[in-house]
């Protein structure tokens, strides 16, 4: 079974500073790869995803990620923080399957704190 | 453009009472997911259905059931709630072969 693991379920920023989410994946072959935004009271958004294509994926709101199979990472990153960042952040797998159908197994979430 | 509508957004519910949640996917979607995010917790996957068949089935208790419509909306009907069924059902949709799902803003349940 596929699953990712989020390293930190809280993590506390500098307005400005670089933000850091770490997200290792498990998987028998690399698979469909990717993070969500949850703000306060709603729904999921999706930041980015990596689907076989290029390894750095650019998302929304400054967002990137790398996905890198020797690692089995695929990191969120942001140049410098503001403080509408603050939100959960989830990382999520789903199986590079053929069929039209894909759960999506998400990680426990990294709550992300903004400091003036 | 459109997105998942899920309705109602808020529903309160007394133990052992029934609910109904429904989910509208986007035009043209025919798959549908719902999933349970407990407070604090990650979204976890309940169901989904393929062109009106069930999918896949994760984690939903026997006291849910679901089912997909010819218009391809989804009814979540959750019988004899108990206080652990307090969450936020997300409902998501996709194509077939479609590399991601778009959530809707989700129902929050509380059960008193």
């Amino acid at each position: 079974a596929q699953s990712v693991t989020q390293l930190g379920s809280h993590v506390s920023v500098s307005e400005g500073a670089l933000v850091l989410l770490r997200c290792n994946y498990s998987s028998s072959v690399p698979p469909y790869l990717f993070w969500y935004v949850q703000y306060p009271n709603q729904g999921l958004q999706l930041l980015l995803k990596y689907t076989s294509a290029a390894t750095l994926v650019k998302g929304i709101n400054g967002f990137e990620a790398e996905f890198k199979k020797s690692e089995t990472s695929f990191h969120l990153t942001k140049p410098s923080a503001h403080m509408s960042d603050a939100a959960e952040y989830f990382c999520a797998v789903s199986p590079k399957a053929t069929g039209g159908y894909q759960k999506v197994t998400f990680g426990i979430g990294t709550k992300l704190q903004v400091i003036p | 453009a459109a997105g998942v509508i899920q309705s109602p957004r808020h529903l309160i519910k007394e133990k052992r009472e029934t609910a109904t949640l429904k989910c509208y996917p986007i035009p043209r979607h025919d798959t549908v997911y719902w999933y349970q995010q407990g407070p604090g917790q990650d979204p976890q996957f309940l169901i989904s259905f393929y062109e009106k068949m069930q999918s896949d089935k994760g984690s939903i208790p026997d006291r849910f059931s679901a089912q997909q419509f010819s218009d391809y909306h989804s009814e979540l009907n959750m019988s004899s709630l108990e206080l652990g069924d307090s969450a936020l059902y997300f409902c998501a949709s996709s194509t077939q072969g479609a590399r991601e799902q778009y959530f809707g803003p989700g129902t929050r349940l509380t059960v008193t």
